[in-house]
């Protein structure tokens, strides 16, 4: 069975900074892309980020380009969010997401909540 | 960036009814399009990848298709467990986008 845990949701003031993480089990952790998607309260889906399965290819959002990096740790079957200069409207619940290589997301986890503000 | 457009917005619908969902695209996504399913403080669910093919475990209600620029999602007998929100995603180009949601709710 596929499992995505996340973890590392907190408050945070303005211009700070937080590390998601994504403990995955369940599939081969390294042969899929992992992905960040992110739900404001009360709103839609917005995909923040991708990594490739051996971490040579990673995308973001413009809205978070320069400000976000992720990567991802094989032996660990882990996947981190690195969210610097944090603002209010990146307070969200983030999603990690298993995806099919060039594909759709096929599984998701429960999401962390990250809120911003002073 | 391509920009995906759900209407309507909400769509009120009796249980046993059917229900018709759009997703526009701003430009052809060939049928590199996903549905998903989502209820309160749950996460995503995957219903369709491909437009049109169906994920494991959803029920046969449930169709997807379309290709290019319009897709349709249709579930034809609304059962109980499907009045939630549901959410259409290209993954033809970067940056995958989603479409802003429609609320399916009992009439």
């Amino acid at each position: 069975e596929v499992q995505l845990l996340e973890s590392g949701g907190g408050l945070v003031q303005p211009g700070g900074s937080l590390r998601l993480s994504c403990a995955a089990s369940g599939f081969s952790f390294s042969s899929y892309d992992m992905t960040w998607v992110r739900q404001a309260p009360g709103k839609g889906l917005e995909w923040v980020s991708a990594i490739s399965g051996s971490a040579y290819s990673t995308f973001y959002a413009d809205s978070v380009k320069g400000r976000f990096t992720i990567s991802r740790d094989n032996s660990k079957n882990t996947v981190y969010l690195q969210m610097n200069s944090l603002r209010a409207e990146d307070t969200a619940v983030y999603h990690c997401a298993k995806r099919i290589s060039s594909g759709w997301t096929d599984y998701w986890g429960q999401g962390t909540l990250v809120t911003v503000s002073s | 960036e391509i920009v995906m457009t759900q209407s309507p917005a909400t769509l009120s619908v009796s249980p046993g009814e059917r229900a018709t969902l759009s997703c526009r695209a701003s430009q052809s996504v060939n049928s590199n399009l996903a549905w998903y399913q989502q209820k309160p403080g749950q996460a995503p669910r995957l219903l369709f990848y491909g437009a049109s093919a169906r994920a494991t475990g959803i029920p046969a209600r449930f169709s997807g298709s379309g290709s290019g620029t319009e897709f349709t999602l249709t579930i034809s007998s609304l059962q109980s467990e499907d009045f939630a929100l549901y959410y259409c995603q290209q993954y033809n180009n970067w940056p995958l986008t989603f479409g802003g949601g429609t609320k399916v709710e009992i009439k």
